[in-house]
């Protein structure tokens, strides 16, 4: 298994441009998440969805849209980059199998510098 | 409104001995807790978790301990060695099926000198 992948790792846009940082998992998880690290912040929760064709806000959604359409990709979607969204980027999942824990597995993450 | 706190933003520790890392909660809804361990240009891997029906659970040098009074955790690295070196997030959440979502500390960045 690969566990959790994303593309790209590195990224520069300038502001006011669009992109999508591509997430995939193939362990069948049904739960996935996007979350964002910066400096003296943690992690903070963008979206996440607890299946195909199920997704929801988290704590900072704003400028950011995701979509669920299989259950092993998750992308999000930039659609006019601000200076603001300079972070790295990472996606996680869960089986969301009951009983068992809430861990979830993160990707390597995506660095995105907007200019 | 930080509802999981690390105060500590670094810690030092001689190899060999023990690291403590400290977590403190606000929301009286989380019951379920975990530590990640971050490695720089790396994601977050999962290390020790906790539910709150427990307060201490083990494994190997990992140790969480509970205190759900005080809504306080702890990790302790016994003994500590060089690959330990890390930034490390205590996160949690509910632990009922759809309570999924992880709420993260700040962070504390441990280092282990030889």
């Amino acid at each position: 298994n690969a566990g959790v992948t994303q593309t790209p790792k590195f990224q520069v846009l300038k502001t006011g441009q669009s992109m999508t940082l591509q997430c995939a998992q193939d362990m069948n998880h049904e739960y996935m998440s996007w979350y964002r690290q910066d400096p003296g912040m943690g992690l903070r929760l963008i979206h996440y969805s607890v299946g195909a064709g199920i997704t929801d806000q988290g704590e900072v959604p704003n400028g950011y849209n995701v979509s669920r359409s299989t259950t092993e990709d998750f992308p999000l979607r930039l659609l006019s980059a601000a200076p603001s969204q300079t972070s790295v980027y990472f996606c996680a999942s869960n089986p969301r199998a009951q009983g068992q824990g809430n861990e979830q597995f993160f990707g390597p993450g995506t660095r995105l510098t907007v200019l | 409104d930080q509802q999981v706190k690390q105060n500590s933003p670094s810690l030092s520790v001689q190899e060999g001995r023990i690291s403590i890392l400290n977590c403190d909660y606000t929301n009286s809804m989380f019951d379920y807790f975990l530590w990640y361990k971050k490695y720089p240009a790396e994601g977050p891997t999962f290390l020790i978790s906790i539910s709150s029906i427990k307060d201490k659970n083990e494994d190997g040098r990992f140790t969480v301990f509970l205190n759900k009074s005080a809504k306080h955790l702890s990790l302790h690295i016994v003994p500590s060695q060089p690959g330990d070196s890390a930034v490390y997030f205590c996160a949690a959440s509910g632990s009922d099926f759809g309570n999924e979502k992880l709420t993260f500390g700040t962070g504390t960045r441990l280092t282990i000198i030889p």
